[in-house]
């Protein structure tokens, strides 16, 4: 069975500035997905970026990219000029694609922005 | 574009009573998920539906939870009786079919059992 591990507990990061978010998985397929999503207090999980793991590129979405190394089964998120919106639980999830797999989720990072 | 919807966003009941939760998925959309979030995990994929059909249920406990979606659309998730350790949010994701489709959230059911 496939596993995603975070680390990262929790994590602060001061307005305006750089964090990176960590993410292993362990899988023995070649062909797969991987996500991060972003829960607010509110609860609502919102897609951040996805990468597809035949794409050696790196996924961007605007202050939010990826650094996707697929040797070493590592999926971390770098979140450029971060603002107080960002504060939220960030998960790493993993997609077989295999069409019969939900998400596989990691256990979360809690971003804290300060002002 | 309307979202996953989900009702009702909060639930109190006592242990051994029963529960119901209902979804409406992104129209169009024809892969159904519903995952639990217990307090301080990430969630995890209890049942999923392609059109009406379960395509995954292993992780459902098939002694008290059910689940059904009726004519491919909405579906809805049951507990009967719940457990204290029921408490948790329950997450409703759809998709469109194929590979690697993102899956959208709804704001999902808080559940409390006491």
């Amino acid at each position: 069975a496939q596993t995603v591990t975070q680390s990262q507990p929790e994590m602060s990061v001061q307005e305006a500035e750089t964090v990176t978010l960590s993410c292993t998985y362990d899988t023995s397929e070649s062909d797969y997905y991987l996500f991060w999503y972003k829960q607010p207090p509110s609860r609502q999980m919102i897609l951040v970026i996805r990468q597809e793991a035949y794409k050696q590129q790196n996924a961007t979405e605007n202050r939010f990219s990826v650094n996707f190394q697929k040797a070493a089964k590592s999926f971390s998120l770098k979140i450029s000029d971060s603002q107080l919106g960002d504060a939220a639980m960030y998960f790493c999830a993993y997609y077989s694609g295999g069409g019969a797999d939900g998400l596989t989720f990691g256990k979360g990072t809690h971003l804290i922005i300060q002002p | 574009e309307a979202g996953v919807a989900q009702s009702p966003r909060y639930k109190i009941i006592e242990k051994r009573q029963s529960v119901a939760f209902w979804c409406n998925p992104i129209s169009g959309h024809a892969t159904l998920y519903w995952y639990q979030q217990i307090l301080g995990q990430g969630p995890k994929l209890l049942i999923q539906f392609q059109n009406n059909g379960v395509v995954d249920d292993s992780q459902l406990p098939k002694d008290r939870f059910s689940a059904e979606r009726l004519k491919g659309v909405d579906s809805t998730l049951k507990i009967q009786p719940a457990k204290l350790e029921d408490s948790a949010v329950y997450l409703c994701a759809s998709s469109r079919t194929g590979q690697g489709t993102t899956q959208y959230f709804g704001p999902g059911t808080r559940l409390l059992v006491l």
